[in-house]
């Protein structure tokens, strides 16, 4: 049940592009992202629900595929702020369920 | 406002030992959830309370117990520490389960178990 992120680990020069993926076996009503700082606690950046709503980050997008059962994070002209680990948080059937997170995808942005 | 806090920050117990860590928040939220972190695993759910005096088990829930007596306050007892839970424990809270509600996480705490 667990969502699959990919890539497992990403590094980026400042200014390059990246996605993260996520993908889930069963059908999804949202998708939450996450970032994580070393050492310190996951934080807040989009909400993606069923239907095409979305609230969130106003510097990073996201994309739903409820057919694909998948979610994509999109990072652009990355900043050395971006570094991190994301996590996606999948809930599965008609909504109001705790999340389940997946393993994370660690990019790290460089100079 | 404070938002998510814990306490202890960390903690090193020896096998066998009994603990609890606290969680509080006061944003008024309804649910509250337990993580643990390791290495390469992401955020499993220990436990969670859809609200005060209600509690339900998540992905890892052995070896554990909670209790929601007051809104704001959520708390994770290990009652027979094994090394098996040395681990990094976040607390975590929304108004409501998923949907649009994003989770708030406190700092976390750091417990090693020899």
């Amino acid at each position: 049940q667990q969502p699959v992120q990919s890539p497992q680990a990403v590094i980026l020069r400042e200014g390059e592009d990246a996605v993260i993926n996520c993908s889930s076996s069963k059908a999804l009503y949202s998708v939450h992202w996450y970032r994580q700082k070393h050492g310190e606690a996951p934080v807040f950046l989009m909400i993606l629900l069923k239907g095409g709503e979305q609230k969130g980050h106003e510097k990073i997008s996201a994309s739903f595929n409820e057919k694909k059962q998948q979610s994509s994070l999109y990072l652009t002209a990355s900043q050395l702020s971006y570094s991190g680990t994301y996590f996606c948080g999948t809930e599965i059937g008609s909504g109001n369920t705790p999340l389940v997170f997946g393993k994370g995808t660690r990019l790290s942005v460089i100079a | 406002n404070a938002g998510v806090t814990q306490t202890p920050k960390f903690r090193v117990l020896k096998t066998g030992q009994s603990m609890t860590l606290l969680c509080a928040q006061d944003m008024n939220h309804e649910y509250m959830y337990w993580y643990r972190q390791d290495p390469g695993m992401g955020l499993r759910l220990i436990h969670y309370s859809v609200g005060e005096g209600t509690t339900a088990k998540g992905e890892v829930p052995d070896g554990y117990n909670v209790s929601r007596l007051k809104k704001q306050n959520f708390l994770l007892g290990l009652e027979s520490a094994a090394p098996s839970q040395t681990s990094v424990y976040f607390c975590a809270s929304s108004e409501l389960a998923g949907g649009y509600n994003e989770q708030f996480f406190g700092p976390g705490t750091r417990l090693t178990v020899l």
